[in-house]
């Protein structure tokens, strides 16, 4: 079945380690990219997105994500967390044809102070 | 700009009961989806609407249902409701179908 997923359900890391939260998805032919996050009772946010071009995008707050193509994957990225990082990440891909939003189950990430 | 707006915010219901939820894109945006966001399942989309169209439908059944009107303002009923459509349901607009989609605050409907 055609799916997007992300590896890790629960992330709990320390202040200023490094982050990769893994996104694969299971759709050939051009895809839209999304990261999403939401904090603690906040709505979803645009974290950042790739539609074309550079594979490496940046995103707001230091985030960071690389698509690869030949791996299916959009993985997101930041070299140092933050506390207040702390919140549910979403990876979501738009396929053309399909032309809906397929969402992640989503990765809780925890900040330990 | 004004955010996407969902009303109610809140809502308690019985089975057996109706609701409607109501939506309001960013203006300017003419597409909206809405998607239900239970903790077992994550966000699953429902349906997406541009220009008043219906361009797709999620794996739900007949019982929930939706609109858009000519302002781009869009509506979603869920009718004969059961304990298990207890959920956030979230709205999220964008200026064309496959751009970026930005999400309100949502609707947190719960069903007794």
């Amino acid at each position: 079945a055609q799916s997007v997923s992300q590896h890790n359900h629960h992330v709990i890391l320390s202040e200023a380690a490094s982050l990769e939260l893994g996104c694969n998805y299971s759709y050939g032919g051009t895809v839209n990219l999304f990261w999403y996050v939401q904090y603690p009772g906040q709505h979803l946010q645009l974290l950042l997105k790739y539609f074309s071009g550079d594979p490496l995008v940046k995103g707001i707050k230091g985030f960071e994500a690389e698509f690869i193509k030949s791996k299916f994957s959009f993985n997101l990225r930041k070299p140092s967390v933050q506390w207040s990082d702390t919140a549910e990440y979403f990876c979501a891909v738009w396929r053309g044809s399909q032309g809906n939003l397929i969402f992640g189950k989503g990765t809780k990430l925890s900040v330990k102070p | 700009k004004a955010g996407v707006t969902q009303t109610p915010r809140y809502l308690i219901k019985t089975r057996g009961q109706q609701v409607t939820l109501s939506c309001s894109p960013i203006s300017g945006h003419r597409s909206v989806s809405w998607y239900q966001q239970t903790p077992g399942q994550g966000l699953q989309f429902l349906f997406e609407y541009f220009s008043e169209t219906q361009r797709n439908k999620g794996n739900f059944p007949g019982r929930f249902s939706g609109r858009q009107f000519s302002n781009s303002r869009s509506e979603m009923n869920v009718s004969t409701l059961e304990l298990g459509d207890s959920a956030l349901y979230l709205c999220a607009s964008s200026l064309f179908v496959g751009d970026t989609q930005y999400f309100g605050p949502g609707t947190r409907l719960t069903v007794l």
